[in-house]
């Protein structure tokens, strides 16, 4: 059964550039949760989307943005960005019902210059 | 505000120790936890997991330990082994583990020394 897969795995952007992050579930999973993960601040959680639909979002202002396709693939868009957009993106799926663990991929570095 | 925390940034333990790692929460809405470990350059992987109900859940060398009127709970690694060494990271969430959102804490760096 194939992982989580984000892509791309690194990437450099320029201030005030924008982003697309893509995430592909596990097959079957269609819960998929964005995290971002930086030195000072830990994994944070940015939203969450299940069937195309947003169902949870964190504490992050409305550049962070991102959709839902009807296969479950999910991308996270990243708008006029910010040197301190600077971190690890990652993507979790979830099997839908009882207590289950997230499982995460690789993730995306992204680093804005 | 720091929901979840793990007040130890690193943890060194000689191999077939037991390494003890800690983890405290202030929101008493949280009823499911769990522990993933991280390599660099990987995403985390899941460990084991606790629902409130429990005190205690075993798995192999991994035991998590859920103390609710402290609002604490313990991972503990026995044997400890060289390929234990990476950050491992406690997190929580609600409605006994279906909510969408882990939150997790800072991390502790593991390192088992031979």
């Amino acid at each position: 059964k194939a992982g989580v897969t984000q892509t791309p795995r690194y990437l450099i952007k320029t201030r005030g550039q924008q982003v697309t992050l893509s995430c592909s579930p596990i097959s079957g999973h269609r819960s998929v949760s964005w995290y971002q993960q930086t030195p000072g601040q830990g994994l944070q959680f940015l939203f969450e989307y299940f069937s195309e639909t947003q169902r949870n979002k964190g504490n992050f202002p409305g550049r962070f943005s991102g959709r839902q396709f009807s296969n479950s693939r999910s991308e996270m868009n990243v708008s006029t960005l910010e040197l301190g957009d600077s971190a690890l993106y990652l993507c979790a799926s979830r099997a839908q019902g009882s207590p289950t663990e997230a499982f995460f991929g690789q993730g995306t570095r992204l680093t804005v210059v | 505000d720091q929901q979840v925390k793990q007040n130890s940034p690193s943890l060194s333990v000689q191999e077939g120790r037991i390494s003890i790692l800690n983890c405290d929460y202030t929101n008493s809405m949280f009823d499911y936890f769990l522990w993933y470990k991280k390599y660099p350059a990987e995403g985390p992987t899941f460990l084991i997991s606790i629902s409130s109900i429990k005190d205690k859940n075993e798995d192999g060398r991994f035991t998590v330990f859920l103390n609710k009127s402290a609002k604490h709970l313990s991972l503990h690694i026995v044997p400890s082994q060289p390929g234990d060494s990476a950050v491992y990271f406690c997190a929580a969430t609600g409605n006994t583990g279906t909510a969408s959102k882990l939150t997790f804490g800072t991390g502790t760096r593991l390192q088992v020394t031979l």
